[in-house]
């Protein structure tokens, strides 16, 4: 069985640039959740994709934004980078069913230094 | 809205000594609770949670922990800790949909030799 996988690692941009954030999820779960994670804080909730749509959503702007594929793989896009958007992403994956939603297992982060 | 309390930043203890972690919630309805682990530098790794029955919950690497809904805590235990326990402990509360887990803002654990 795979685990939650992420890409790439790190990360080196500037302000006002874009980037984009990889996550493929562990094998058997059907939906991706993404979080912000700034130095020496918890992890805050970004957005879900269940079934290629957003499934609810954090207090981020617009400027962040998603795509979950149909092999249940996810993107994280970031739009006009803020030195603020310097953080780990994490990327959760889960399953959801009917009525329910399972535990996320979490892949290893992407860390993102916006200069 | 659910909020997560850890009320301790740091923790030193000494190794084998035994441990708890404070976690409080605020959560309207029965929460579901987790506890994760993070290694510097590393993602999250589920140590255990509790979704329903039996409020003392056992987990990986000798961690149990024990959900007290009239104090609103489901504080992490462990009798006997080893130096690889050093790590940043986080709980979390899943909200009603399920599809959000707000998260405290950890507990960082040294182990002193």
């Amino acid at each position: 069985e795979t685990g939650v996988t992420q890409s790439p690692t790190h990360l080196i941009k500037t302000r006002g640039q874009q980037v984009t954030l990889r996550c493929s999820s562990q094998s058997g779960h059907n939906t991706v959740s993404w979080y912000q994670q700034a130095l020496g804080q918890g992890p805050q909730f970004i957005f879900q994709y269940y079934r290629e749509e957003e499934n609810g959503r954090g207090n981020f702007p617009p400027r962040f934004s998603g795509l979950q594929f149909p092999n249940y793989s996810s993107e994280l896009n970031v739009n006009a980078l803020e030195l603020d958007d310097s953080a780990l992403y994490l990327c959760a994956s889960s399953n959801t069913g009917s009525g329910y939603q399972e535990t996320q297992y979490f892949g290893p982060g992407t860390r993102l230094l916006v200069l | 809205a659910q909020s997560v309390t850890q009320p301790d930043i740091h923790i030193t203890v000494s190794e084998g000594a035994s441990l708890e972690l404070r976690c409080n919630y605020s959560y309207g309805a029965t929460p579901y609770l987790f506890w994760y682990v993070q290694s510097p530098g590393q993602g999250l790794q589920l140590l255990l949670k509790y979704f329903s029955g039996d409020t003392l919950v056992q987990g990986i690497k000798g961690f149990e922990a024990e959900f007290k809904r009239s104090q609103s805590s489901f504080n992490l235990r462990k009798p006997s800790v080893h130096w690889s326990d050093a790590a940043e402990y986080f709980c979390a509360v899943h909200n009603n949909a399920g599809n959000m887990l707000t998260f405290g803002g950890g507990t960082r654990l040294m182990v002193k030799p």
